[in-house]
Order: C-alpha cells, then sequence, then structure tokens
C-alpha cells in the first residue's frame, strides 16, 4: 500500500525565508502526488499535482515541488514566506492499491510563518 | 465550473443521538465522492468512498454509515452517535482515478 510520511509536523520561517516542508513517499509504482493547503477550519485546497512528465511542479501561491524518484521525495518550496502562507500543509499519495480511487494523505505540517 | 456544498458547518449532537450530514456536487457527472475525519495531529481518515450510485467502499468499521442516492449527493449517517465521533468531517469528489480530490469546507461536530 501506498503512505506518505511528512518530516516535522511543525516549522517556522521568518517571512521572506524559503518555506521547505518534507514529503517521502512509499509505493511500489511510480505513483501519483499531491500538496494540499488547509487554512483553519476550512477544507482542503489543492496546491499542486505531479501525474507524469516534468519532475518539478509549479503550484498556486508561488509553491513547487521536485519529485524525485531516487529519493521518493516530493518536498515542496517556496522562495520567499509570506504571512498568509501560515497553514497546516498535507503530502498526499495516489497508486494502485485502491485502483487509484483512494488518496492516502500525510498527517499534515503546519506552517508559522514569524514577521 | 464545479462546486461541492457540504452542511451544517457545525453541528452539536448528544451522545446517542442519530447523525446525517450532507454534501452535494454541481456542475460534473458521476464523480468519485469521499468522506473523510481529522482528527486533530493525525491527519485525514479515509471513511468511505464511492464510484457511483449505490457503491460505497467503507474503510474503516465503526458507527458510521454512507449513502449515494443520487449522483451528485453524498450523505453520512449514525443511529447513535458516541463521544469518539466528534471531530472535522470533510466531503470532496474527483473526476476519477489519479484525479486531485476538491473538498468542502467541512462540518464540525461536537458530541456532548
Amino acid at each position: 500500500a501506498q503512505s506518505v510520511t511528512q518530516l516535522g509536523s511543525h516549522v517556522s520561517v521568518s517571512e521572506g525565508a524559503l518555506v521547505l516542508l518534507r514529503c517521502n513517499y512509499s509505493s511500489s509504482v511510480p505513483p501519483y502526488l499531491f500538496w494540499y493547503v488547509q487554512y483553519p477550519n476550512q477544507g482542503l485546497q489543492l496546491l499542486l499535482k505531479y501525474t507524469t512528465g516534468a519532475t518539478l511542479v509549479k503550484g498556486i501561491n508561488g509553491f513547487e515541488a521536485e519529485f524525485k524518484k531516487s529519493e521518493t521525495s516530493f518536498h515542496l518550496t517556496k522562495p520567499s514566506a509570506h504571512m498568509s502562507d501560515a497553514a497546516e500543509y498535507f503530502c498526499a499519495v495516489s497508486g494502485p492499491s485502491g485502483g487509484y480511487q483512494k488518496v492516502t494523505f500525510g498527517t499534515g505540517t503546519k506552517l508559522q510563518v514569524i514577521p | 465550473s464545479q462546486t461541492i456544498h457540504q452542511w451544517p458547518a457545525t453541528l452539536v449532537q448528544p451522545v446517542g443521538s442519530p447523525l446525517s450530514l450532507e454534501c452535494t456536487v454541481e456542475g460534473t457527472s458521476n464523480p468519485n465522492l469521499y468522506w473523510y475525519r481529522q482528527a486533530a495531529g493525525r491527519g485525514l481518515q479515509l471513511l468511505f468512498y464511492s464510484v457511483g450510485i449505490g457503491q460505497i467502499s467503507s474503510e474503516v468499521p465503526q458507527n458510521l454509515s454512507a449513502s449515494r442516492p443520487q449522483d451528485r449527493q453524498f450523505i453520512l449517517s449514525s443511529k447513535k452517535l458516541l463521544l469518539s465521533d466528534s471531530g472535522f468531517y470533510l466531503c470532496a469528489w474527483s473526476a476519477g482515478s489519479n484525479q486531485p480530490q476538491h473538498f468542502g469546507d467541512g462540518t464540525r461536530l461536537s458530541i456532548l
């Protein structure tokens, strides 16, 4: 079965600093990978997705992620943090287990942006 | 464009009472539909998913059930709520396999 591990349940960065949120996946075949963001008391919003093709994926709000098969990683980055980026971020994977209908989510990383 | 509606936004129920949460999707046909529960620090737990009318897959044996009476309607129910049913419930839809999921705004359920 596929799974994802998010390293660090809480990450703090200064406003204007680099944001790096880590995600490692486990899948027996090349997976489909997603990053979502959740603001308090709201649903999850898709930031970006990797399916096939280009390994560097650009998403909304200036975020991007790079699929590295050799490292089984899909880390999320943003060059310069903004106060509005403070939220919880979830990495997710879809794969053959469950017929690609199901998505398995990580436990989330809460991003704090310090002014 | 597609939209997903989930209600109510908050709900306070006594232990032992029934539950019905509703989710509807507009602007698409034959979506995959999902119910999740979110607990603090534990990510999202998939409860049920459906790939078509009347087709429900249960992921976790529990006090809850789901139904899909119409193509774009997904209902989460319980006959008798437990304290452990408290949480944030999210409905989501996707266009099919390998497609990203799109979430409703959630229902905060508190059991007293």
